[in-house]
């Protein structure tokens, strides 16, 4: 059974570019969330679909976008670039969120210069 | 604020020996708790899962134990073994939030 895919895997972008990464959930999975990792911030939720809603929304700005399709593939899309934006951003799909364990992904590590 | 958060930031533990890992919780409607295990270059991997409605459960080599009266979740690892090695963090789950909340993670570290 494959596992959660997250394309692409690096990604080097520069301070104003808008960048899209991609997460495709385990089959039958319709909850996918998307976190990002960083040193000092840790693991912070971004937001949360299932069946193409967003149901919930972490504490980021506007720039951070997302969508999901009815397939249930995802993706998020950051605009405006800031070095900040330099992390590990996680995705991870449910089954059956609360009562599921979350599968995560490798992660897209995105570095802005 | 509502956080999950580990005790201690590093453990050294000798390999074959039992490692305890940590963390306190402050949500008191958080219902479902989550360990991860995350390797450098890597996702974090699910290791064991408990609900509110429980206060222990035991998985391979790992049990998770949970006292809500006190708020407080802790990972044992029993003969660590060198590829236990690796960042663990505790998760939480309020009920229908559909997020996890994460702690800022335990690195532990084998010794041979």
């Amino acid at each position: 059974k494959a596992g959660v895919t997250q394309t692409p895997r690096y990604l080097i972008k520069t301070r104003g570019q808008q960048v899209t990464l991609s997460c495709s959930p385990i089959s039958g999975h319709r909850s996918v969330s998307w976190y990002q990792q960083t040193p000092g911030q840790g693991l912070q939720f971004l937001f949360e679909y299932f069946s193409e809603t967003q149901r919930n929304k972490g504490n980021f700005p506007g720039r951070f976008s997302g969508r999901q399709f009815s397939n249930s593939r995802s993706e998020m899309n950051v605009s405006t670039l800031e070095l900040g934006d330099s992390a590990l951003y996680l995705c991870a799909s449910s089954l059956s969120p609360g009562e599921d364990g979350y599968t995560f992904g490798s992660g897209t590590r995105l570095t802005v210069v | 604020g509502e956080s999950v958060g580990l005790h201690l930031p590093t453990l050294s533990v000798q390999e074959g020996d039992n490692s305890i890992i940590n963390c306190a919780y402050s949500n008191s409607a958080s219902d479902y708790f989550i360990w991860y295990k995350q390797e450098s270059g890597k996702g974090p991997q699910f290791i064991i899962d408990i609900r509110s409605n429980m206060d222990k459960r035991q998985g391979q080599r790992v049990t998770v134990l949970l006292n809500k009266t006190v708020k407080h979740l802790s990972l044992q690892i029993a003969a660590t073994q060198p590829g236990d090695s690796a960042v663990y963090f505790c998760a939480e789950n309020g009920s229908n939030d559909y997020k996890l909340s994460f702690g800022a993670g335990t690195t532990v570290t084998v010794r041979a």
